[in-house]
């Protein structure tokens, strides 16, 4: 496709069960995004991903989360033993990797912690 | 402020102008964009300015930019109904991540 895609679109879970998250970028950006947007919040940065380097971890809230991207494909984001606090929707974005290129965003997932 | 700022809620009618504000943290970000949220949609770019412009304008869109203020505004001519959505402003603090304020959200009423 010619966008971002993610999946599932929306995932209802159990407190304390493990989620993951995929991310499809459109093929060629080397850099990906990972943020999170509560109701009613602004977006907030997760997780960073350019090239080869090491990712940008810093806006991850716990160990819990954690994010694997394959090469430059590929990304899901894992939250392990979930809780309630963490329902929010799940944003992807992609660009081609440079400082001031338009990042473009997937549709996100909307994540229910019950 | 350690926040992007924005006023969460702006009701226009149909023709109308609508200027969504915005106030920004760090006077040295390069870049400042405006993104519209659509219900049950992702982000889309609007718009965007570097930080060395005043104002930029882009049909019914015009951008102003502030530096001493870090004020950011985002002017909509002839609102429509299909504009009314959840606007994001945020800034490109230099480290290729953007700093998104809450949204504000445009209803636009016939």
């Amino acid at each position: 496709g010619a966008g971002v895609s993610q999946s599932p679109s929306n995932k209802v879970t159990e407190k304390g069960k493990d989620v993951e998250l995929r991310c499809d970028p459109i093929s060629g950006h080397t850099a990906l995004y990972w943020y999170r947007q509560r109701l009613g919040q602004g977006l907030e940065f997760l997780i960073y991903f350019q090239g080869n380097s090491a990712p940008d971890k810093s806006g991850l809230p716990s160990d819990r989360f954690s994010a694997e991207r394959t090469g430059e494909s590929v990304s899901t984001l894992t939250i392990q033993r979930t809780q309630q606090e963490d329902s929010a929707v799940y944003l992807c974005a992609s660009s081609v990797g440079l400082a001031g290129n338009e990042q473009f965003f997937g549709p996100g997932t909307r994540l229910t912690v019950l | 402020g350690e926040d992007v700022e924005q006023s969460l809620f702006l009701s226009v009618r149909e023709g109308d102008s609508s200027v969504i504000n915005c106030t920004y943290t760090d006077s040295s970000s390069t870049y400042l964009y405006w993104y519209k949220q659509e219900p049950g949609a992702g982000l889309q770019l609007l718009t965007y300015i570097f930080s060395n412009m005043d104002m930029k304008q882009d049909q019914r869109l015009t951008v102003l930019l502030n530096k001493k203020d870090k004020h950011l505004s985002l002017r909509i001519a002839d609102t429509q109904t299909g504009d009314s959505a959840i606007y994001f402003c945020a800034e490109d603090k230099g480290y290729s991540t953007l700093t998104f304020g809450k949204g504000t959200m445009l209803l636009v009423s016939p």
